[in-house]
């Protein structure tokens, strides 16, 4: 069974940088099987917004909306994968997930969420 | 980019009543919707794919309906523990997802 688990800090200051891991159990993100790992927001009490994915291929995809502050990459050895979003404002703050999609199927295995909040 | 409407945002319904949430795309995406249901404090979990295809592990009472524009979830026979957020999600151009449907269990 695939399981996601998502890292990183908590809390950051406005204008930094949030930066998040995404490691993945019980399946290789890099042989294999191939499949996309994406990034997915939740503001508290509204609703999802796609930030982009990478292929296992090494391919990225971005949402155009945050293109200009979003790097995602993979790390193979470590099995994992990651999410940097630059220049950050309480606009930022909300659970960040990580979820994998099978190529054409929808996103089917989501990290529990990790929440950031950016503030001072 | 492709908006998802959602009705309603919020239904208080009885254990056994039959429950319809629909979704509305901008423009058509054909059979490129998918539902989830995501419980409080809890990741999103897919219930329907590609409209009205069954997810494995997934009750039977729930199922999808739809093409282009308009697509419905129905849960046939509501039971407690389908008390959640239910939204649904496009996988067409730039992924994007509705609003939400909040369902209580009265």
């Amino acid at each position: 069974q695939v399981q996601l688990q998502g890292s990183g800090p908590g809390l950051v200051k406005p204008s930094q940088t949030l930066s998040l891991t995404c490691t993945v159990s019980g399946g290789s993100i890099s042989g294999g099987s191939y499949y996309y790992w994406n990034w997915i927001r939740q503001p508290a009490g509204k609703g999802l917004e796609w930030i982009g994915r990478i292929y296992t291929t090494g391919s990225i995809n971005y949402n155009p909306s945050l293109k200009s502050r979003v790097t995602i990459s993979m790390d193979t050895s470590k099995n994992e994968f990651s999410l940097k979003l630059s220049s950050v404002t309480a606009a930022d703050t909300a659970v960040y997930y990580c979820a994998r999609e099978p190529p054409n199927d929808p996103l089917d295995y989501w990290g529990q969420g990790t929440l950031v909040t950016v503030s001072s | 980019e492709i908006v998802l409407t959602q009705s309603p945002d919020f239904q208080s319904v009885t254990p056994k009543e039959k429950v319809t949430i629909t979704c509305r795309a901008s423009q058509s995406i054909g059979t490129s919707l998918h539902w989830y249901q995501q419980k409080p404090d809890q990741s999103p979990k897919l219930l329907i794919k590609y409209t009205s295809q069954s997810v494995s592990g997934v009750p039977s009472r729930f199922t999808g309906s739809g093409f282009g524009t308009d697509f419905t979830l129905t849960i046939s026979s509501l039971e407690a523990d389908d008390a959640a957020t239910y939204f649904c999600h496009q996988s067409t151009t730039l992924y994007t997802f509705g609003q939400g449907t909040k369902l209580e269990i009265k």
